[in-house]
């Protein structure tokens, strides 16, 4: 079975600062990988995916995520960090066999402080 | 982008009602919706994969008679939380999968089911 790790349960970094949400990925077969976020009492935005291609992907509101396929990591990243950027952060990975089903990290609770 | 909407956003009722919600995806056809369950400070946990035209997919531990999913078409999927306890107080949240593995699911709001 798939398994998404994500070892830190709370980042804080400061306004302007540049952050790193971590995630790592169990390996079978080409990895399809996603990143999402979750603001109090909503459900999860898309953020970002790899698919295939270029180890650095862009995405949405300046996010951006790199897939290293020797650490088996795709680690979340953000240049300049936005006090509005605090909340929830899912890693996510397709379960493969078929499935459209996603294994999801734990979580990661991102503050950004002014 | 893709919007999946889901209602209602927020149920208070009594201990023994039956609570229904709602999953659309408005732009896009969903073969597969996804239920999930989460508690507070916690990740999302998988209840059922819903597939148009068939019988949902239950998890393990998760009670099919008292969580009836229905999925009627491409676009809309029910949870129904049947006779509902206080232990049944979560947020629920539904996902919805345009049908490939290069396309995110994309999510509704969430619902807050608070049992009295």
């Amino acid at each position: 079975a798939q398994s998404v790790a994500q070892p830190e349960d709370q980042v804080n970094v400061a306004e302007g600062n540049p952050l790193t949400v971590k995630c790592t990925y169990s390996v079978s077969g080409n990895p399809y990988l996603f990143w999402y976020v979750q603001y109090p009492n909503r459900g999860l935005q898309f953020l970002l995916k790899y698919i295939t291609g270029d180890n650095l992907v862009k995405g949405s509101y300046g996010f951006e995520a790199e897939f290293n396929k020797s650490q088996t990591s795709f680690h979340l990243k953000k240049p300049s960090a936005l006090v509005s950027d605090s909340a929830l952060y899912f890693c996510a990975q397709y379960s493969g066999a078929g499935s459209y089903q996603l294994t999801f990290g734990k979580g990661t609770k991102l503050s950004v402080i002014p | 982008g893709a919007v999946v909407s889901q209602h209602p956003s927020w149920v208070i009722c009594k201990s023994g009602t039956s609570v229904k919600i709602e999953c659309r995806s408005l732009d896009f056809q969903a073969t597969t919706m996804f239920w999930y369950r989460q508690f507070p400070k916690q990740s999302l946990m998988l209840m059922a994969t819903s597939n148009e035209g068939s019988k949902a997919t239950y998890e393990q531990g998760v009670e099919k008679d008292k969580f009836l999913i229905n999925h009627a078409s491409l676009t809309l999927s029910t949870l129904t939380v049947t006779s509902a306890h206080p232990e049944d107080s979560s947020f629920y949240i539904c996902s919805a999968s345009p049908g490939a593995v290069n396309q995110p699911q994309h999510f509704g709001d969430g619902t807050r089911l608070s049992i009295l």
